[in-house]
This record gives structure tokens, sequence and C-alpha cells, in this order.
């Protein structure tokens, strides 16, 4: 069974700019949760998608959004690049319910310039 | 408020020793929690989990872990070393309505594996 894909693997982009990444989950899994990892914050959770809808959020603004497709497929989008959003970006999926571990994709790494 | 810590930032073994990673958590109910490790440039790899039942697991690449609730802790263990376990290792903890799948991570204790 594949693993979870993310897409890109590299960003750079521009303060201001906006930027979208994307997260393929293992198939059948149905949620989909977002981290991001800094060396100064440590790896933080974003939020998660379960069947199309936001089912937890954690502290980041409303420049931080996201959103799951019908086929479990998700991306997250930041608006109005800041050169402290540069970090790891790490999507988990999950079959979805409680008691099932999370599998981690390879990660986008995004430079704000 | 949910939050894991990791006392030891940078831990150094000799390769063949044994191996012991803090980690302690802070959780009103019984936690959902685990290891996680990862290497430079890559995501995170689940060790082994804990849900309920036998507090002693074992996870993948001969690493186990124990939970002792009355600690709060949940440490992670090898008995042997070898090179390839250098890496970043995470604990973490999984709470809130969705319980495993919102997770509050450790700020991890890199690995140093020496010949």
């Amino acid at each position: 069974k594949a693993g979870v894909t993310q897409t890109p693997r590299y960003l750079i982009k521009t303060r201001g700019q906006q930027v979208t990444l994307s997260c393929s989950p293992i198939s059948g899994h149905r949620s989909v949760s977002w981290y991001q990892q800094t060396p100064g914050q440590g790896l933080q959770f974003l939020f998660e998608y379960f069947s199309e809808t936001q089912r937890n959020k954690g502290n980041f603004p409303g420049r931080f959004s996201g959103r799951q497709f019908s086929n479990s497929r998700s991306e997250m989008n930041v608006s109005t690049l800041e050169l402290g959003d540069s970090a790891l970006y790490l999507c988990a999926s999950s079959v979805g319910d409680i008691f099932y571990e999370q599998y981690f994709g390879p990660g986008t790494r995004l430079t704000v310039t | 408020a949910q939050s894991v810590t990791q006392p030891d930032i940078h831990i150094t073994v000799s390769e063949g020793a044994s191996l012991e990673l803090r980690c302690n958590y802070s959780y009103g109910a019984t936690p959902y929690l685990f290891w996680y490790v990862q290497s430079p440039g890559q995501g995170l790899q689940l060790l082994l989990k804990y849900f309920s039942g036998d507090t002693l697991v074992q996870g993948i690449k001969g690493f186990e872990a124990e939970f002792k609730r009355s600690q709060s802790s949940f440490n992670l263990r090898k008995p042997s070393v070898h090179w390839s376990d250098a890496a970043e290792y995470f604990c973490a903890v999984g709470a809130g309505q969705t319980g495993a799948n919102n997770l509050f991570f450790g700020t991890g204790t890199r690995l140093t594996v020496i010949p």
C-alpha cells in the first residue's frame, strides 16, 4: 500500500505571496492532519480534516486554511506569507477513528524570502 | 492542557549500548501515546504506540516503551543501539475529542551513535 504523498517537496516563495500544499493520504484513510515543524517551535498541530470537514484546529492565524476533497486528498493554503512561515509542513493520515495511529508523509519544505 | 516534555535534547551512545529516551506527558485523561523517529530531511516514522492494556509495548526496529501512569511517563528503550538508529526521536500525546488525530509533540531528542 502506497504511503502518504505530499507535493511539492520543496517550495520557495516571496513574502506576501500565497501557497498551496497538497497531501494524498493512504488509500482508505479518511482523516488528514497537518503539522508545521520549525527549529524554534518544533512540531505544531495545524488542523485535521475528516470526511471533508475540519474536525480539529490548532492555534494558528486565519492565514492558514485547508480543505479536504471527497477522495480524502487534502490541500493546505497559506496566504500573505511571512518569513516566519518558513518550515517543514507535514501531512499525516489516519483511518479516522480515535484508536488509530497517524502516518506521516515526507513533508513540504517551504522557504519564504 | 496537554503537553509533552522530553528533557534530553541530545544523547550520545556507543553502538551496542543500551538506550533510554525519556518522555513525560501532561493530560487529565488516559492519553494516547506515541514515539516517532525522524531522519534528516524526512517525515516521521511511527515506532510504537500505547492506547490501553499492557503497559509495556513493543515497536519496530527493536524498540519498546513502558507507560507509567503514576509517573506520567512513556520512556523509550532499546537494549542494543545500532548506528542506523541515529536520528531525532519525538514523543507525542494524542488528546481531545479525536484522540490520536490531534498530536502534541515533545521537542525531540537527537540521538548520536558513536562506533
